[in-house]
């Protein structure tokens, strides 16, 4: 079947800290992968995507490279901000299918 | 304007109520969906509509009608809901049948049945 699997929260970081969230999946055919953010009170915004083996998607800061071997898409930032704080949701579109599936999320806090 | 506007942005109605949730874009998108989210939860498909047509119902109880009556235009209605249902409903669309693009979230509707 297609599940996202990501690590669980809550993720504590201070200011200008490097960040990590860990997101595998498993999927039929050639997946899209996302990544989407939820800051509170919102709802979700598309933050990054890779939509093959080997791409790099970025935006603001955050990257994300799809790990075809390792079924990965980890997500990264060299240096967080208090306005970073959210929960960020790991996602994929299985080829052929149109719906996104989602990680369960991980919240991110970032103290000054 | 790449927005998705939902109304109302909160809504509390009994057991016995009927109401609606709505939703726009005006991106000229032809693909709109519903997702429900739970708290601390990830969002979860409910319907797809596909150039104004239902193309994907998860499994999601006749207690919920979705409707699209145009091409901007995402309808959800309710009737004899459950205190579980409570939950944020969230509308997105996309530029294409397939979510491979971009997919643009409303900001959701807070839903609470007493």
């Amino acid at each position: 079947g297609n599940s996202v699997t990501q690590m669980e929260g809550p993720v504590t970081l201070s200011e200008e800290a490097f960040l990590t969230i860990n997101c595998t999946y498993t999927a039929t055919g050639y997946p899209s992968l996302f990544w989407y953010v939820q800051y509170p009170g919102e709802g979700l915004q598309l933050l990054l995507k890779a939509t093959k083996a080997d791409d790099k998607g970025s935006n603001k800061g955050f990257e994300a490279t799809y790990r075809k071997e390792t079924t990965s898409f980890h997500l990264e930032k060299g240096s967080v901000q208090v306005s970073d704080s959210a929960v960020y949701f790991c996602a994929l579109v299985p080829g052929g299918y149109n719906k996104l599936i989602f990680g369960a999320g991980t919240r991110l806090a970032v103290h000054p | 304007d790449t927005e998705v506007t939902q109304t109302p942005k909160h809504l509390v109605m009994g057991m016995t109520n009927k109401k609606s949730l709505k939703c726009e874009q005006h991106m000229g998108h032809r693909a709109m969906y519903w997702y429900k989210q739970k708290a601390k939860k990830p969002p979860e498909l409910m319907f797809v509509y596909s150039y104004e047509k239902l193309s994907i119902n998860e499994s999601v109880p006749s207690r919920f009608s979705p409707e699209c009556p145009n091409s901007s235009l995402l309808n959800l209605h309710l009737h004899a809901l459950q205190p579980e249902d409570s939950a944020l409903y969230l509308c997105a669309s996309s530029q294409a049948e397939n979510m491979n693009t971009e997919a643009f979230f409303g900001q959701g509707t807070r839903l609470t049945v007493v």
